[in-house]
């Protein structure tokens, strides 16, 4: 069974950084592109960050770009965010969700979602 | 940018439904994706390609479109279908979703 777990989220001041995990289990975890998508609660989606399978590389949102920085612990199974220079627009439910196909446009369809984790941006 | 409306359809159990999803720009290779979020709960996939239903989806769900004017379709709509549903581009970078149409119970 495909899981897909999220931590680290809680609440940050302005300026501050924080390192978003996502674990996953359940299928060959290198083959596969991770993406972090978000939503501010009650809101739309917003597509952040995506880190592909092996010898892939790495793809962020304009408003992130610089700011955060994704990975992948391919030993681990496990793939990070790290977020720097936080605002309050960065508040939100960040969720870590797998690609539909371990390549072609299904790389960026999400088949399988976290539960998400809130990251609070507040002085 | 996607659109999609209406932003809210209130409907019955065994209505159709008929969500609109309109880009700006084409989308390329009809690469549009349909996902199902209810409360407190992450998205769920529907359709990719604008009309392959992804595994587990009920037939009643059908998707089709093409360019810039996409449509979801529920045929008979089942109690669990009451939700809010979000369209997605990944035909051009960066990916976008569109703002979501909540299906509600009338």
């Amino acid at each position: 069974e495909v899981q897909v777990l999220e931590s680290g989220g809680g609440l940050i001041q302005p300026g501050g950084s924080l390192r978003l995990s996502c674990a996953a289990s359940g299928f060959t975890f290198i083959n596969y592109a991770l993406t972090w998508v978000r939503q501010v609660p009650g809101k739309g989606l917003e597509w952040v960050s995506t880190i592909g399978g092996i010898g892939t590389g790495t793809y962020y949102t304009d408003s992130v770009q610089g700011r955060f920085s994704i990975s992948r612990d391919n030993s681990k199974n496990t793939v990070y965010l790290q977020m720097s220079s936080l605002r309050a627009e960065d508040t939100a439910i960040y969720y870590c969700a797998r690609s539909a196909a371990t390549g072609g446009g299904l790389t960026w369809v999400f088949d399988y979602w976290g539960q998400g984790t809130l990251v609070t941006v507040s002085s | 940018v996607l659109t999609q409306s209406p932003g809210t359809l209130s409907l019955s159990p065994g209505e159709r439904a008929t969500l609109s999803c309109r880009a700006s720009q084409s989308v390329s290779g009809g690469y549009l994706a349909w996902y199902q979020q209810k409360p407190g709960q992450a998205p769920r996939l529907l359709m990719y390609g604008a009309s392959s239903r992804a595994t587990g989806i009920p037939d009643r769900f059908t998707g089709s479109g093409s360019g810039t004017d996409f449509t979801l379709t529920i045929s008979r709509l089942e109690p669990e279908d009451f939700a809010v549903y979000y369209c997605q581009q990944y035909g051009s970078f960066a990916l976008t979703f569109g703002g979501g149409t909540k299906v509600e119970i009338k």
